[in-house]
């Protein structure tokens, strides 16, 4: 089965900073996709940025992107010029290529992001 | 709100009291999900729906039962329910089952559900 695990349950960031957010996964599947969810307060959670494991080049979203190492099993995010908007739980999610996984999404325990005025 | 809608947003109920949380998406998508999130844990799929048909029941207690009417709209009939089931509850839709990464999935705002 797989899993995803979030190292980070809290993290920091100073307005217009820098901050990258870890994730690592375990599948013995070598085609997947991965994610990252933003989860504001009270609010719905939205997709930020999304992966697919057979592309070697990095996703990028404006001021999102991510480090996607393979054989690593990594998928770290990183939110560049970070705004008081960041603030938000942040969770990778994992989903099989495979059609009979039924589009299921593994998610991780989540890393709560505070921003610094 | 657009997209995915649920209510209540918040429901208090008694552990013999018989509750429904409602979903419904305006995405025209034909799949639908149930998702419990407790704190310091990972969201937990619950139920997954395509075309009406359930396809997926993840190990879940009885007295959590769905009921998907038609495509847009789903609900999670609770009864008799026990403390440790207070959660926030999400429901997602998205277009189908496909495995692309581009049939996302679509969160609504969850209820947060207290037992007593």
């Amino acid at each position: 089965a797989q899993t995803v695990t979030q190292s980070q349950p809290e993290m920091s960031v100073q307005e217009a900073e820098t901050v990258t957010l870890s994730c690592t996964y375990d599948t013995s599947e070598s085609d997947y996709y991965l994610f990252w969810y933003k989860q504001p307060p009270s609010r719905q959670m939205i997709l930020v940025i999304r992966q697919e494991a057979y592309k070697q080049q990095n996703a990028t979203e404006n001021r999102f992107s991510v480090n996607f190492q393979k054989a690593a099993k990594s998928f770290s995010l990183k939110i560049s010029d970070s705004q008081l908007g960041d603030a938000a739980m942040y969770f990778c999610a994992y989903r099989s290529a495979d059609g009979g996984s039924q589009g299921n999404l593994i998610f991780g325990k989540g890393t709560k992001l505070s921003v610094k005025p | 709100e657009t997209g995915v809608t649920q209510t209540p947003r918040h429901l208090v109920m008694g552990m013999t009291n018989k509750k429904s949380l409602k979903c419904e998406q305006h995405l025209g998508h034909n799949a639908m999900y149930w998702y419990k999130q407790s704190a310091k844990k990972p969201l937990e799929l619950m139920f997954v729906y395509s075309l009406e048909e359930r396809v997926e029941n993840n190990s879940v207690p009885s007295r959590f039962s769905p009921e998907c009417p038609n495509s847009s709209h789903l609900f999670l009939h609770l009864h008799t329910l026990q403390p440790e089931d207070s959660a926030l509850y999400l429901c997602a839709s998205s277009p189908g089952l496909a495995s692309s990464s581009y049939n996302e999935q679509f969160f609504g705002p969850g209820t947060r559900l207290t037992v007593l």
